[in-house]
């Protein structure tokens, strides 16, 4: 049984560059949430959506954005990198969305972006 | 929004000792509280959860209590090994998000 995957596992990007992160949910999951890791702090919640819907929006400037496919997968996108934005980007996929049943969230191994 | 502090920042155990870490949440609307395990490089791993209707859940050889009037929560790991050691997060649901904790790293010595 398929976890949750993410691609690429690793990128380097110059300041002002684009990225955009791929995410797959565990099978029959509906939900995908993108947290943000700095090095030595906890996950900082970015985005989550839910059945294509954005349900929740973290303290991120309008330079993240993100989107559910039909089949649940999901990209984060980030423009106009800054150095700031180098972390590890974490994926996580639940069944429903944070505060339901079934909320409880699995995390993919990350993209770590370093923006040089 | 919701606020969740975390202590200690580290602890350093020997092996077979007890681990205690506790954190404590400002939303007295939250209702789930799932503890994760994160080794150097790797992704965190769910390792015990606790919903707000129940006092006390155990998995072996970790348990977690929650005490909703005071609004905290304990991971508690008896019996620690060596291959415990890594960083533990806790988190707890706010409005639309998970919120972590700023993780506690574990050093248990042979």
């Amino acid at each position: 049984d398929a976890g949750v995957t993410q691609s690429p596992t690793h990128l380097i990007k110059t300041r002002g560059q684009h990225v955009t992160l791929r995410c797959s949910p565990i099978s029959g999951h509906k939900s995908v949430s993108w947290y943000q890791q700095v090095l030595g702090q906890g996950p900082q919640f970015i985005f989550q959506y839910y059945e294509k819907e954005e349900r929740g929006r973290g303290n991120f400037p309008d330079r993240f954005s993100a989107r559910q496919f039909p089949n649940y997968s999901s990209e984060l996108n980030v423009n106009a990198l800054l150095l700031g934005d180098s972390a590890l980007y974490l994926c996580a996929s639940s069944f429903s969305p944070s505060g339901g049943l079934g909320d409880t969230q699995y995390f993919g191994p990350g993209t770590r972006l370093t923006v040089l | 929004g919701e606020n969740v502090e975390q202590h200690p920042s580290t602890l350093s155990v020997q092996e077979g000792d007890s681990a205690v870490i506790k954190c404590t949440y400002s939303d007295s609307a939250s209702n789930y509280f799932p503890w994760y395990k994160q080794e150097l490089g790797k992704r965190p791993q769910l390792i015990i959860d606790i919903r707000s209707n129940v006092g006390e859940k155990k998995d072996q050889r970790i348990a977690v209590t929650l005490n909703k009037t005071a609004k905290h929560f304990s991971l508690h790991i008896t019996e620690t090994q060596p291959e415990d050691s890594a960083v533990y997060f806790c988190a707890v649901t706010g409005f639309q998000k998970l919120v972590f904790g700023t993780g506690t790293r574990l050093l248990v010595s042979p």
